[in-house]
């Protein structure tokens, strides 16, 4: 059974660090991109990386030069450090499956993550 | 970026209604078009890709339809069970880009 699940959210204020963690499990990890989305409570849903099998990083412009993302496939495990934090980074962050261009086949439960002062 | 644009925001409909959901791009995605329900408190489900495949699991009554800036999301008879959002999502381009997302509500 394919299983992904976040951790490392929490409440952090502005412009501190935070690091997210995504463990998979149920499926042969290297083989698959995976992706980061978020959603603010109430609101629709944002891409915020991805990354190839090949180690290769993508960001939207929102978040580029401030989010790192990165895979560890010994530990069949997807990280997301972001820097600079603010306000308008609160939300929850799924952790998602990427199948090339057919979507996101599996998601993790979402960790949530608070900027505030 | 390219803009995703979904109509209705919301709507109401009964038990068994036919529903259609629309999205807009605003430039060409081929059929790069792929579509998630999501309901209260869970994370989105992949319903459909590449504009009308149907991803594993989910009932036949969900079809997709559509090609270049133009796609449809159809219902053909609304269980209690697909009360949820929907969004639809290009892959065309990076970044991956979402619609504003449709709540589907019972009347």
């Amino acid at each position: 059974e394919v299983q992904l699940v976040e951790s490392g959210g929490g409440l952090v204020q502005p412009g501190r660090s935070l690091r997210l963690s995504c463990a998979a499990s149920g499926f042969t990890f290297s083989t698959y991109d995976m992706h980061w989305v978020r959603q603010a409570i109430g609101k629709g849903l944002e891409w915020v990386s991805g990354i190839g099998t090949a180690g290769d990083p993508y960001y939207p412009g929102s978040v580029k030069g401030r989010f790192t993302i990165s895979r560890e496939n010994a530990k069949n495990s997807v990280y997301l450090q972001m820097n600079s934090l603010r306000p308008g980074d609160t939300a929850v962050y799924y952790c998602a499956r990427g199948v090339g261009r057919n979507g996101y086949d599996y998601w993790g439960q979402g960790t949530l993550v608070t900027v505030s002062s | 970026d390219i803009q995703m644009t979904q109509s209705p925001s919301s709507l109401s409909a009964s038990v068994g209604d036919r529903v259609t959901i629309t999205c807009r791009a605003s430039q060409s995605i081929s059929s790069y078009l792929n579509w998630f329900q999501q309901k209260p408190g869970k994370a989105p489900k992949l319903l459909i890709y590449a504009t009308s495949s149907l991803q594993s699991g989910v009932p036949s009554r969900f079809s997709g339809s559509g090609s270049g800036t133009d796609f449809t999301l159809t219902i053909s008879s609304l269980q209690p069970e697909d009360f949820a959002t929907y969004y639809c999502q290009q892959s065309y381009s990076t970044p991956p880009t979402f619609g504003q997302g449709t709540k589907v509500e019972i009347k």
